[in-house]
This record gives C-alpha cells, structure tokens and sequence, in this order.
C-alpha cells in the first residue's frame, strides 16, 4: 500500500517547455487535489476532482491543466511553464467530500523549477 | 517593496515548554478548520481538527482553540520535544474540497 506517489520527485524546465507532473494513489479516494507551496507561503489548491470525469478549479488554475480518467492517477499538466510556476506541487487524496482532516493524505510533492 | 511570504513567523521555545502557535481565518462562513504539521522536504501531516459548533478539541498533547467572533485559532503543544520541530499551517475549509492555508509558522526548540 503506497498510498499517494507523486513523479518526479525534482524538474528543471526552460520556460516555454510543458510537462505533466503526475499523481496516483492504491486508496481508492474519490477526490483528489492538487496544490502548489511557494517559499514560505501555505499551500494553494490549483484543481480538484470529485471522482472520475470530473473535474474543477481551485485558487490559482491559470497555466495548469487536469485530467481525471481514472480512480488512481489524477496528472497535473503545465502546457507552458513559466519562472512563476517555480514551486513545490503537491497532490492530495480524501477520504471523504469535506477537504482536510485525517481523511486526507498529501503525496511527498514533486519540486519544480523553471528558468 | 519585501515581499514578506518570503519570512515565516517564528516561533522559539525551550524543551519541554508549552508552544501556543496562532492563526487569524479569512471567511467567516467556514466551518471546518485543521492544523497541520510540515517537516522539511515532505507533505503536510494532519494535526487535530475542530468545527464552528466547538471552540476546543483536545487530542494527544495538543489542543486546538476556536474564537469565531474574532475569526482566530490557535494551536497549544504541550511539553514540547525536539519532533515537534516543523512549520504548523492552519487551514479552513471554505466548502467542500476547497481547503485554504494560512501563511504558516516555525516552531523550532531549544535544548
């Protein structure tokens, strides 16, 4: 039971240039999020998806794109990354429709920087 | 002009001394807030929780308070030991997956 992986774990983009970050989890957790960290600042939801073909917006979504075709993988694309996009991503899973407590698990986050 | 996300607060205490972290929320609408736990390199650890109908929760060696009249919470560790060592964020669930952190601070214990 590996609970919620996130790949890769470090990137170095040039700005211009895409990539998909990507996220899976073995708990069968209907919602899934993704968020970004900045220096110093809290985190910040980018996208969430309440189930399978479904998804929708969070705080910050401009840049970012999310797809949900399955229960396990929830991908996090960047169709052209930029130095503001330099953050930690980290993606998260939940037990249950409300957001935070102990029914969520955060992945180890994947660590981003664009020049 | 600084950008001040840039410098967490800080908060110092002595081994085995009690920490009292606080946090102002944004909406007064949320009901649900949650205290977390980051270590260097890895992902938010849950705390404790607590809903808008209670103003404490007590869990093992933590306490979280609630005063929704001037939207603000804190987070009381007891006996505060080396582990504890992290950045605390609170966050409120401004409805269902829409969770928002504050700024966190840094705890940090002197031997």
């Amino acid at each position: 039971n590996a609970g919620v992986t996130q790949t890769p774990k470090f990137q170095v983009l040039k700005t211009g240039q895409s990539m998909t970050l990507q996220c899976a989890q073995d708990m069968n957790h209907e919602y899934m999020s993704w968020y970004r960290q900045d220096p110093g600042m809290g985190l910040r939801l980018i996208h969430y998806s309440v189930g399978a073909g479904i998804t929708d917006q969070g705080e910050v979504p401009n840049g970012y794109n999310v797809s949900r075709s399955t229960t396990e993988d929830f991908p996090l694309r960047l169709l052209s990354a930029a130095p503001s996009q330099t953050s930690v991503y980290f993606c998260a899973t939940s037990l249950g429709e409300l957001a935070g407590g102990p029914g969520q698990f955060f992945g180890p986050g994947t660590r981003l920087t664009v020049l | 002009g600084e950008n001040v996300g840039l410098h967490l607060p800080t908060l110092s205490v002595q081994e085995g001394d009690n920490s009292i972290i606080n946090c102002a929320y944004s909406n007064s609408a949320s009901d649900y807030f949650i205290w977390y736990k980051q270590e260097s390199g890895k992902g938010p650890q849950f705390i404790i929780d607590i809903r808008s109908n209670m103003d404490k929760r007590q869990g093992q060696r933590v306490t979280v308070l609630l005063n929704k009249t001037v939207k603000h919470l804190s987070l009381q560790i007891a006996a505060t030991q080396p582990g504890d060592s992290a950045v605390y964020f609170c966050a409120e669930n401004q409805g269902a997956q829409k969770l928002v952190f504050g700024q966190g601070t840094r705890l940090t214990i002197n031997p």
